[in-house]
């Protein structure tokens, strides 16, 4: 199966730049996905297709992927971004089709 | 805009099964493939089953296949997921998520429902 590997956590003082990565094999020739997970809520879509944002996500937020490694960008980070952030990809060769990756929790200082 | 809302939260105790409910507004069920995404406590996400609009049917997790049901009602545009045989192990929130037809990602959540499963 299909494995997505991400850091357990990430610490980032409020306006610095948070970076998140998604280790997968050959994950470059994948879409990428992310999304941003607070406590007791559903997840929220924050960039698809590797570097695309949703409509009223901010400018603050892109992502980035090639070869092995997809990242999350988040510029000026503010405390309303601390939460859990989850890569996932759409892999049709395995039967795990839809997979998440394990998840990091971004902790704001 | 797509707005899910599901059913309540359910308290199941080992062997039962569970049906849970997820109702779509803002779209019609048909122009939306419904996915169901599951969170053990103070785990990660784990996709489980939906429907796969390129060929019309029904995909599934492989640790999923033969324990899981999914079926629509297109006249309340309301999805549904049973799963059978329930453990300890299944408790946990159980999301549903739709993407459109052409996207390889989920643009929107249902609030999630609680199964606990206790003996």
């Amino acid at each position: 199966s299909y494995v997505l590997t991400q850091p357990p956590s990430v610490s980032v003082a409020p306006g610095q730049t948070a970076r998140i990565t998604c280790g997968g094999n050959n994950i470059g020739s994948e879409n990428v996905h992310w999304y941003q997970q607070k406590p007791g809520q559903a997840p929220v879509l924050v960039v698809h297709d590797d570097g695309d944002r949703p409509s009223g996500i901010p400018e603050r937020f892109s992502g980035s992927n090639s070869e092995n490694t997809a990242t999350l960008t988040i510029s000026r980070v503010e405390a309303g971004d601390e939460a859990d952030y989850y890569c996932q990809v759409w892999d049709s060769s395995s039967h795990h089709f839809y997979v998440f990756g394990t998840g990091t929790k971004v902790t704001v200082l | 805009q797509v707005h899910l809302v599901q059913s309540g939260a359910e308290v199941k105790k080992p062997g039962a099964s569970v049906k849970l409910s997820c109702k779509v507004s803002g779209y019609t069920l048909i122009d939306l493939s419904i996915h169901w995404v599951r969170q053990a406590p103070g785990k990660g996400l784990e996709w489980m089953v939906g429907f796969d609009s390129e060929d019309g049917g029904t995909i599934y997790a492989q640790k999923f296949q033969g324990r899981v049901t999914v079926t629509e009602d297109t006249s309340t545009d309301t999805a549904y997921m049973e799963l059978r045989s329930l453990t300890s192990d299944d408790t946990a929130v159980y999301y549903c998520a739709s993407r459109v037809v052409t996207a390889t990602y989920f643009d929107s959540w249902g609030p999630g429902t609680l199964v606990t499963v206790s003996s």
